[in-house]
């Protein structure tokens, strides 16, 4: 089974305007970790932000903050004042924190953000 | 200092070459991994060292060989590549669970690798 699910292949957004982006997990463990990565052209995946099972506020850095609903098990960014520079590929990913060696992390397909001026 | 570097940006190799990517990290981290990506595709993961152990290897053909020589560095030796191993590689590194901390991981820039 897939543990992280993004329905979303493709998404476009007004500048200025909020976009969520979703993305759904799939896990029995009760202690994971939840991350948001995003990809511009260039390759290099940067790291956006980060939401513990355990942590019962909503994690935000900046523009993005991640709505998780644990109960759903979704953990969907939203940014906010999307700017031209947020168009780019964004992956969900999860870390199970007691998995065998602790170390995998899972992605999920992707979902490609263009920004529309 | 979350930064992760790879060596080199961009490389062309033939089927017959044999060449190496680099990767290094001085955040301490003690897992560090490759992974191999396709365009539009997300990362499929290659390899994982733990205190400079391989802990994860997920089926790669031999023709890729990763070594680790210390906690910082981490290299790919390449060797009679096919042309469909043309992608992205990135490395990353994290912190290991047990050693607690933060569990991102965070990634170098790539190499993008054309065989031909």
């Amino acid at each position: 089974a897939q543990k992280i699910t993004q329905t979303q292949p493709g998404m476009f957004v007004q500048e200025k305007e909020a976009v969520t982006l979703d993305c759904t997990y799939d896990t029995s463990d009760q202690s994971y970790g939840l991350f948001w990565y995003k990809q511009p052209s260039s390759g290099e995946m940067i790291f956006l932000i980060y939401q513990g099972s355990y942590d019962e506020q909503n994690a935000t850095e900046g523009r993005y903050s991640l709505n998780f609903q644990k109960a759903r098990k979704s953990a969907n960014l939203v940014i906010s004042a999307s700017q031209l520079g947020d168009s780019a590929m964004y992956f969900c990913a999860m870390r199970e924190i007691y998995d065998d060696t602790g170390n995998q992390f899972y992605f999920g397909t992707g979902t490609s953000l263009t920004v529309i001026p | 200092d979350t930064e992760v570097t790879q060596t080199p940006k961009h490389l062309v190799m033939g089927m017959t070459n044999k060449k190496s990517l680099k990767c290094e990290q001085h955040m301490g981290h003690r897992a560090m991994y490759w992974y191999k990506q396709k365009a539009k595709k997300p990362p499929e993961l290659m390899f994982v060292y733990s205190y400079e152990k391989l802990s994860i290897n997920e089926s790669v053909p031999s023709r890729f060989s990763p070594e680790c020589p210390n906690s910082s560095l981490l290299n790919l030796h390449l060797h009679a590549l096919q042309p469909e191993d043309s992608a992205l590689y990135l490395c990353a590194s994290s912190l290991l669970l047990r050693d607690g901390g933060s569990y991102e991981q965070y990634f170098g820039p790539g190499t993008r690798l054309t065989v031909t």
